[in-house]
């Protein structure tokens, strides 16, 4: 399809596991947003890529949290050591020129339940 | 730092009424805003944007929206509500850098009657 995909769409996993989540945007989408929903809660910014670089990474809640961007086209956010409290939906957007001056464009989210 | 709060958590409305959801924003100079819609099982969608100019927008499926710098606010108003618009909604600001990071509110959920 032409929308921004989102793989796995469920991930459940145990405390203490990684867990990677991939992102595939429209094409020639420069920009890649990754936002974190908690139930009840609206999107939380975690990291913003134009191109293959990390633009912002402040939103990341700690260095257990990693994303990469490599050819500037598909990104993977990567967890180690997960936590019950990194449950939430990840949510990926992607932006035609970023997210100030257009529109983002968001997949449906990865659910992530760690037990 | 820019933040957004929604007032209203939740809101009921009749099918046929009209609709104001209460958006608030905290921010140095003018603001990029934006609302968007989360319909469940599908992803965000925006229904419209502010960036200058005209401070009634228009957006998609009936939708608009007047900022008021004075409120600072940037309430979403349709004048007649269908059962389809019961979702989530969520205002947002626009990062006042130039690297485009988008600040989302906690949202409005909305129940419609039929």
């Amino acid at each position: 399809g032409a929308g921004v995909s989102q793989t796995p769409s469920n991930k459940v996993t145990e405390k203490g596991k990684y867990v990677e989540l991939r992102c595939d945007p429209i094409s020639g989408h420069t920009a890649l947003y990754w936002y974190r929903q908690s139930l009840g809660q609206g999107p939380e910014f975690l990291i913003y890529f134009q191109g293959t670089g990390a633009a912002d990474d402040s939103g990341l809640p700690n260095d257990r949290f990693f994303a990469v961007r490599p050819e500037g086209s598909v990104s993977t956010l990567k967890i180690q050591r997960t936590e019950r409290g990194d449950s939430a939906v990840y949510l990926c957007a992607s932006s035609l020129f970023g997210g100030n001056t257009g529109e983002l464009f968001f997949g449906e989210g990865s659910r992530l339940t760690v037990l | 730092a820019q933040s957004v709060t929604q007032p209203d958590i939740h809101i009921t409305v009749s099918e046929g009424a009209s609709l104001e959801l209460r958006c608030n924003y905290s921010y140095g100079a003018t603001p990029y805003l934006f609302w968007y819609v989360q319909s469940p099982g599908q992803g965000l969608q925006l229904l419209l944007k502010y960036f200058s100019g005209d401070t009634l927008v228009q957006g998609i499926k009936g939708f608009e929206a007047e900022f008021k710098r004075s409120q600072s606010s940037f309430n979403l108003r349709k004048p007649s509500v269908h059962w389809s618009d019961a979702a989530e909604y969520f205002c947002a600001v626009g990062e006042e850098t130039s690297y485009d990071k988008v600040i989302f509110g906690p949202g409005t959920s909305l129940s419609v009657i039929p």
